[in-house]
């Protein structure tokens, strides 16, 4: 099994570009969440779907969009990128919400924009 | 509103020393708790949670928490630490069953030979 995937692993974009990060999982989980961690402020929320065909916001939503294709893949997108989203962003799945289950996460997408 | 708190930004620890990586927390209602471990460039990697029963849990690579009601803590702690211990730590809480979890801002173990 190859866990969490995410794509790019690296990105650059000028502000007011658009992006779609990319994240699929293959351990049939229910729930899937979006990170951005940023030095010195942990992981905070940006988005999360507890089960297909429902998404819900975090603690910082804005600026964001996300869509859950299917069970498998959970994508963010920005569509008019700014500095203040220069971060590393992790996607996470879990079999459940958060109560009994752990999360799995992604290896990261590191984004700069310029 | 729930808060999650690491007051140390770097413990250092000599190899074979006990380690502990301090977190206190706020939430209403019964809390559940997670110690992560991030390795650099890597992905967060769940080491051990506690919901419910016994105070003291076990986790991956000989780490374990122990739950502490009244002092709203769950401090993560190693009888033996190791240099490959050396990773940056998260502790993260939530209450209810929203899919929310708060991570504290992480605390950096360098442990030394």
């Amino acid at each position: 099994n190859a866990g969490v995937t995410q794509t790019p692993k690296f990105q650059v974009l000028k502000t007011g570009q658009s992006m779609t990060l990319q994240c699929a999982q293959d351990m049939n989980h229910n729930s899937m969440y979006w990170y951005r961690q940023d030095p010195g402020m942990g992981l905070r929320l940006i988005y999360y779907s507890a089960s297909e065909g429902t998404t819900d916001k975090g603690e910082v939503p804005n600026g964001y969009n996300v869509s859950r294709l299917n069970k498998r893949e959970f994508s963010l997108r920005l569509e008019s990128a700014a500095p203040s989203q220069t971060s590393v962003y992790f996607c996470a799945s879990s079999e459940q919400t958060p109560r009994y289950y752990e999360q799995y996460f992604g290896p990261g997408t590191r984004l700069t924009v310029t | 509103a729930q808060s999650v708190a690491q007051p140390e930004d770097q413990v250092n620890v000599a190899e074979g020393n006990p380690l502990t990586v301090k977190c206190t927390y706020s939430v209403s209602g019964n809390p559940y708790l997670f110690w992560y471990v991030q390795y650099p460039n890597r992905g967060l990697q769940f080491l051990l949670k506690y919901i419910t029963g016994d105070n003291l849990v076990k986790g991956s690579y000989g780490f374990e928490a122990e739950f502490n009601k009244s002092q709203t803590s769950f401090h993560l702690k190693k009888p033996s630490a190791l240099v490959s211990d050396s990773a940056l730590y998260f502790c993260a809480v939530g209450s209810g069953n929203t899919g929310k979890l708060i991570f504290g801002q992480g605390t950096t173990l360098q442990v030394k030979p």
